[in-house]
């Protein structure tokens, strides 16, 4: 079954400590990126991955750090969360077509409270 | 911020209502999907519209797209309870490829 995977679901940790979100895709996508959601702001991209060793920075990466070591792999780092951070958080992964990228799979999200 | 905005902010319909939901956006695009998430879930893709293509149908959905208003209209006809959900539009714009951008979402409510 085609898939992306996030863990932790839920994550509840206290400033400063460092923490990983894992995600991992079984379709073999070349793009893979990081949003976070919060109330009436929507989804914001955190950051994406054009390919292995490849990351760029989407529209809110302060904070954050990712990597992409293994195509099926794309991390997100909180080297020391603060409260702001306390979201909830989706990875996704598309194919692309030519130049265009293709819909977008997304895991079932990572709830994240920094107190 | 290139992100699309979605009117109305909320929409509640009784069963078997048609439901309808505008997105836009402020560039131009490669294209513009629609995608729906249940509360708190992932979100699941709906439908893929090309920047050439002008109206796309699938199932009890239809999409229209008007690039010279940067515009997009979800139509969900013959709505059910099962269609209670957020719904967003996101937009691949031309310019800066490789990126969608969201927009805040529209929540819409059937009642049975």
């Amino acid at each position: 079954e085609a898939q992306v995977t996030q863990n932790p679901r839920y994550l509840i940790t206290v400033t400063g400590k460092k923490l990983t979100v894992t995600c991992s895709q079984n379709m073999n996508h070349e793009y893979m990126s990081w949003y976070r959601q919060d109330p009436g702001l929507g989804l914001r991209q955190i950051y994406y991955s054009m390919n292995v060793e490849v990351t760029d920075k989407g529209d809110v990466p302060e904070g954050y750090k990712v990597s992409r070591k293994e195509k099926r792999n794309f991390p997100l780092i909180l080297e020391s969360p603060s409260p702001n951070q306390t979201s909830l958080y989706f990875c996704a992964s598309s194919s692309r077509t030519g130049a265009r990228l293709t819909e977008a799979f997304f895991g079932q999200g990572t709830r994240l409270t920094v107190v | 911020s290139q992100q699309g905005e979605e009117d109305p902010q909320a929409l509640s319909i009784q069963e078997g209502e048609n439901a309808t939901m505008n997105c836009s956006y402020k560039t131009s695009i490669n294209n513009l999907q629609w995608y729906r998430q249940n509360s708190g879930r992932g979100l699941v893709h709906l439908i893929l519209i090309r920047s050439n293509e002008r109206e796309k149908h699938s199932g009890r959905l239809r999409v229209t797209l008007d690039t010279s208003k940067k515009s997009s209209s979800l139509l969900i006809t013959a709505s059910r309870a099962a269609d209670t959900a957020s719904y967003f539009c996101a937009t691949e714009p031309r310019r800066a490829g490789n990126q969608f951008y969201f927009g805040t979402g529209t929540s819409l409510t059937v009642i049975p």
